[in-house]
């Protein structure tokens, strides 16, 4: 079992849908990251939390550090949120990365 | 600009050819890490320095070599490319493992 698990793999939505993606981590970590890279390859640090809840714009992230889960909740999707989705945690002075969520948002 | 800057971006090249990929970053962070990511097994940490001078490894460290002579700079080296180190590889720096990460735009590499 990887240390960290995402879900879905895959997600098709319409604009407009609020998006939920899950992330379930089996190490004590100190920080979660939330990751987005875009078609073209890059990748922009969305949000490093530790604990309760983290808002930029659209993008919502929580953690609950005692279930070892964090969720990543994009509000009124739009098409150029079509990306990569990935959660990472430090292990010791490591990052383990989930394998991450395609997102593909349809006008 | 607060960026890191990979090169080159895509480089196609032969076994056994060794070649340098650079990774320089202008935030002063002491944190600096190398990734390869493959279709179907994600991100995964080859490098990663703490300081200048400290360096240790990742999960995928066999064949790969790095340095940290300088704090902004920690290149990657390939003594002996091999086809298997065929990916898509990404440098990345930090105050620390778990502050938020930047990362370069990414090195393309294919050997044939």
């Amino acid at each position: 079992k990887n240390e960290v698990e995402q879900s879905p793999q895959n997600l098709t939505a319409q604009e407009g849908e609020f998006i939920t993606i899950n992330c379930s981590y089996s190490v004590g970590i100190s920080a979660l990251h939330w990751l987005q890279q875009h078609p073209g390859g890059g990748i922009v640090s969305l949000f490093m939390l530790s604990s309760g809840k983290k808002k930029h714009g659209r993008l919502i992230a929580t953690i609950n550090i005692q279930e070892k889960h964090s969720s990543l909740h994009i509000t009124a999707s739009h098409p150029r949120d079509s990306a990569v989705y990935i959660c990472a945690v430090p292990r010791t002075d490591k990052l383990i990365f989930g394998t991450g969520t395609r997102l593909q948002v349809f006008p | 600009e607060a960026q890191v800057t990979q090169n080159p971006r895509y480089l196609i090249t032969v076994t056994g050819k060794k070649l340098t990929v650079t990774c320089s970053q202008n935030m002063n962070h002491e944190y600096m890490s190398w990734y390869r990511q493959d279709p179907g097994l994600g991100l995964r940490q080859i490098y990663y320095s703490m300081n200048v001078e400290v360096t240790d490894k990742g999960d995928v460290p066999e064949g790969y070599k790095v340095s940290r002579k300088e704090k902004r700079n920690f290149p990657l080296i390939l003594e002996s490319p091999s086809p298997n180190q065929t990916s898509l590889y990404f440098c990345a720096s930090s105050l620390a493992v778990n502050q938020p990460q930047h990362f370069g735009d990414g090195t393309r590499l294919s050997i044939l």
